[in-house]
């Protein structure tokens, strides 16, 4: 089945020392997103990529990067990981944006 | 800038009653999606609601969009324990650029 697959499910790291979170998707999809999500919240969207295209959100800190080495790859980078950065992180894909966001099930990132 | 304001936040009610959840926001939409998560997965799509005035039916989930585009609301008749879960609804406002929010979410216990 076409799906978005995130790993690994549950990552734990040290305050301070880089972490890589990954996304792959077999939709095939032009659009894929990042969303931060801490408990009872929405999803806050961090950055998206329109094919090759980049665009973060004027919010989201410089310690949360992103890279999209191909269509079906997407990886959160954070440099710095700080303990307010613990949080579920979401990937997600659309065809084209604003169309249904298919979600993957997430990353639950802990920072001692 | 959170566009799309979700009531109630909280909702905790017995079986078999029923609800009612509200997305408003002071723009215009070409189109509306509604979500529901359930802990520890990601948001599922339930329903894209397009036409002003628009009312769209899922089993026992009603949808209705406003007729300004600007509002939408989630009726639920006789809830079940399986309807427990994070409800968001979404969407990317008309001439806001490729920004794509979330609302504040409603979170739903339904108690057997």
């Amino acid at each position: 089945d076409a799906m978005v697959i995130q790993n690994p499910r549950y990552q734990v790291t040290q305050f301070g020392k880089p972490v890589t979170l990954s996304c792959s998707q077999t939709l095939n999809h032009n659009v894929m997103y990042w969303y931060q999500q801490k408990s009872s919240q929405a999803p806050k969207l961090l950055f998206h990529y329109y094919d090759k295209d980049f665009n973060n959100e004027a919010d989201t800190p410089d310690n949360f990067q992103s890279r999209r080495p191909n269509t079906s790859f997407c990886f959160l980078d954070i440099r710095s990981p700080g303990l307010g950065d613990a949080a579920m992180y979401l990937c997600a894909t659309s065809r084209a944006l604003g169309r249904e966001q298919f979600f993957g099930p997430g990353t639950r990132l802990t920072v001692l | 800038t959170q566009l799309l304001e979700q009531s109630p936040q909280f909702l905790s009610i017995q079986e078999g009653e029923n609800l009612t959840v509200y997305c408003n926001s002071s723009s215009v939409f070409s189109s509306l999606q509604w979500y529901r998560q359930e802990p520890g997965e990601g948001p599922v799509l339930l329903v894209t609601v397009v036409t002003g005035g628009e009312v769209k039916k899922l089993k026992r989930l009603t949808f209705q969009f406003g007729d300004a585009r600007k509002d939408s609301s989630l009726h639920i008749t006789a809830a079940q324990p399986g309807d427990t879960g994070l409800y968001l609804c979404a969407s990317r406002a008309r001439g806001g650029g490729n920004q794509f929010y979330f609302g504040t979410g409603t979170s739903l216990t339904v108690i057997p």
